[in-house]
């Protein structure tokens, strides 16, 4: 089991460019989830999936933020047009379904830099 | 209001020592979940202990166990016996309900613990 991986650790970007971002989750985990979480703030919930289905997605996530997970697998994380408010740790986390309490295991997150 | 509240910024404990970190949560729905993570400075969440609304003792893992208190809405991690490694950011968590719409956690701002040799 070689547990959550994310890719890449750190991403220094420009205002304005576009980043995406890799997950990779436990492989026998259905379920994905995002996490966004800025200096000195615990993790705010971004989207979820359930196999390739996104089922939740928060208000955090807005026109310029889409994830992916074609199929059922690993996932991507997009951010367009990129401002320096989206400067944060990206974290990543799976767990199965039918657990007896669900826990989510994360990953080691991506730290993005907008300049 | 903050569903989560963690009112301590910062604590510190002498190695070898016990120490408890503060939790107070909000939830009108009776089925709920309530969890505890250790976020070492390399990122990682790692997850430390879970406990369910519905379940009649407290938890614990080792040397974690968790002082819940239903009536307070406070679910309090003790550490015993505290190491070096425990230095850390511990966030609480809490996921609401049973429902599709309810697999997400919610967390609060954390509490840095540093411990002293």
């Amino acid at each position: 089991d070689t547990g959550v991986s994310q890719d890449p650790r750190h991403k220094i970007t420009k205002r304005g460019q576009n980043v995406t971002f890799r997950c990779d989750p436990i492989s026998e985990h259905n379920r994905l989830y995002w996490y966004r979480q800025t200096l000195g703030q615990g993790p705010e919930f971004l989207t979820y999936f359930q196999n390739e289905a996104q089922l939740e997605k928060s208000r955090l996530l807005s026109d310029r933020f889409s994830a992916e997970r074609p199929k059922g697998s690993f996932s991507t994380l997009e951010i367009q047009r990129t401002e320096q408010g989206d400067s944060a740790m990206y974290l990543c986390a799976s767990s199965l379904s039918g657990g007896p309490y669900y826990e989510q295991y994360f990953g080691p997150g991506t730290r993005l830099t907008v300049t | 209001a903050q569903k989560i509240t963690q009112t301590q910024p910062g604590m510190f404990v002498q190695e070898k020592e016990a120490v408890t970190l503060d939790c107070t949560y909000d939830t009108s729905d009776p089925s709920y979940g309530l969890f505890w993570y250790k976020q070492p400075s390399s990122g990682e969440m790692i997850f430390l202990i879970y406990q369910g609304s519905y379940d009649q003792q407290n938890a614990t893992e080792g040397r974690y166990s968790l002082n819940f208190q239903k009536a307070r809405k406070s679910a309090n991690l003790v550490i015993s016996a505290s190491q070096l490694g425990d230095s850390a950011m511990y966030f609480c968590a809490m996921r609401e309900g049973t429902g599709a719409g309810s697999y997400q956690l919610t967390f609060g701002k954390g509490t840095k613990l540093s411990v002293i040799p």
